[in-house]
């Protein structure tokens, strides 16, 4: 079936450091990809999303792009701030059968701890 | 805030009791789906219904049932709670079940079973 692989954390960095947080994926067909990210004590917040090949998510620093050949979406953010600590979760939107329900599968999460 | 409210934020109950989650999706949003955290399972798919009906299950127990009623909100019934169910629940919620849709998530219950 579809699923969902992260790079294990905890990974820590220095402030202004650079970010990678691998993901990889396994699925049929032509999924949407998602970066969430939960801090402390919240939810999960959408943190990019890109629809189809070579898609290129960003948002607050933070990058991504679709890379179908490889099945990658890796996270990336050029230099990291203490406030970006928090658990990101990489996902994609399964479309099973014919129905397309749309549920999400998730990686297990990378903890980024970033140090001042 | 995601728009997506849910109660209660924490329950605490003793073993083979039953609780009721409660989520209210973002406004016009007619697509609900409910995951669980939990340390040794992460994060994963229950349930998922759109405009009160049911459109997919995941890894939901028998034990455990949910519906949407007819002005969108949701609940999922978790009954004979065992001390595993302890973990985080979470609503979403998306405008329809598109594979390009977003899930806007809530802020989760914590359910602890004791």
């Amino acid at each position: 079936g579809n699923s969902v692989t992260q790079m294990e954390g905890p990974v820590t960095l220095s402030e202004e450091a650079f970010l990678t947080i691998n993901c990889t994926y396994t699925a049929t067909g032509y999924p949407s990809l998602f970066w969430y990210v939960q801090y402390p004590g919240e939810g999960l917040q959408l943190l990019l999303k890109a629809t189809k090949a070579d898609d290129k998510g960003s948002n607050k620093g933070f990058e991504a792009t679709y890379r179908k050949e490889t099945t990658s979406f890796h996270l990336e953010k050029g230099s990291v701030q203490v406030s970006d600590s928090a658990v990101y979760f990489c996902a994609l939107r399964d479309v099973q059968g014919s129905s397309n329900t749309g549920k999400l599968i998730f990686g297990q999460g990378t903890t980024l701890q970033v140090k001042p | 805030d995601s728009g997506v409210t849910q109660t209660p934020k924490h329950l605490i109950t003793a073993t083979g009791q039953r609780v009721t989650l409660r989520c209210s999706p973002r406004s016009g949003d007619l697509s609900v789906y409910w995951y669980q955290q939990s340390l040794d399972q992460g994060l994963q798919f229950l349930i998922q219904y759109y405009n009160g009906e049911e459109r997919a299950k995941g890894n939901i127990l028998e034990r455990f049932s949910a519906q949407q009623f007819p002005d969108l909100h949701s609940e999922l019934n978790l009954s004979s709670l065992e001390l595993g169910d302890s973990a985080l629940y979470f609503c979403a919620s998306s405008v329809g079940s598109s594979v390009t849709d977003t899930q806007y998530f809530g802020p989760g219950t914590r359910l602890t079973v004791l």
